[in-house]
């Protein structure tokens, strides 16, 4: 089945760009009716959606994080990425990738395994 | 502030019956059935466990049950166990300016 898997600098400085890797295996990141999500959860807090792409690049961001938000998809690699600029320690979280049904649907299945990503100097 | 209102906790014996909601609007619960529900364990990564409303994916326990009215869904657990202490989420389609909206996340204690 598919699986997915976070990558990336578990620590990353203030006012620098967080930088992390999602591996899709088990299936196609190409595959129609999936989007691949961005998921963060703040320590002790709440799930946040960040955003998602669709494998041709059509990509939709939550307007609160728009600005400093950017996600790619490398079909080649059967990767998709997330870069975040400007951090601050309010991005301190457990960022998880998913993958997400959306075609007559919506539902985020399944989900990686998370990785928390600290912002200090 | 959440999108999805749900309360912030409930709680229930073993073997009882419990009720998680997730209020919103008719701009994404009231709007489509694309309503879905995740369950998480402290330390480890959200797990589906109903879609559209009331579709439990293959593996997910018969005790989780979904359901709408209007504008508000809801999870409900019958038989409590041990291990359905967990954290729940709801997500929704929505027609605004987001396509997605999660709920704040209820924590469900077994007593």
């Amino acid at each position: 089945q598919v699986q997915l898997q976070e990558s990336g600098p578990g620590l990353v400085k203030p006012s620098e760009t967080l930088a992390l890797t999602c591996t899709v295996s088990g299936g196609s990141i190409s595959s129609g009716g999936y989007y691949w999500s961005w998921i963060r959860q703040h320590p002790g807090k709440g799930l946040e959606w960040i955003g998602y792409i669709y494998y041709s690049g059509s990509t939709y961001y939550n307007p609160s994080l728009k600005s400093r938000v950017t996600i790619s998809v490398d079909t080649s690699k059967n990767q998709f990425s997330l870069k975040l600029s400007s951090v601050t320690a309010a991005d301190t979280a457990v960022y998880y990738c998913a993958r997400v049904y959306g075609s007559g649907s919506l539902w985020f299945d399944p989900w990686g395994q998370g990785t928390l990503v600290t912002v200090s100097s | 502030q959440s999108a999805l209102t749900q309360p912030a906790s409930v709680s229930g014996s073993p073997g009882q019956s419990i009720t998680i909601s997730c209020t919103g609007t008719s701009s994404d619960v009231g709007f489509y059935n694309y309503v879905s529900w995740y369950q998480q364990h402290p330390g480890k990564a959200p797990k589906l466990m109903i879609y559209d409303v009331s579709k439990r994916p293959s593996g997910v326990s018969n005790r989780f049950s979904g359901s709408k009215s209007g504008n508000a869904a809801s999870l409900t657990i019958s038989g409590l166990q041990a291990d359905d202490e967990a954290d729940y989420y709801c997500i929704a389609y929505t027609i605004s300016s987001t396509p997605v909206v999660f709920g704040g996340g209820t924590k469900l204690t077994v007593l």
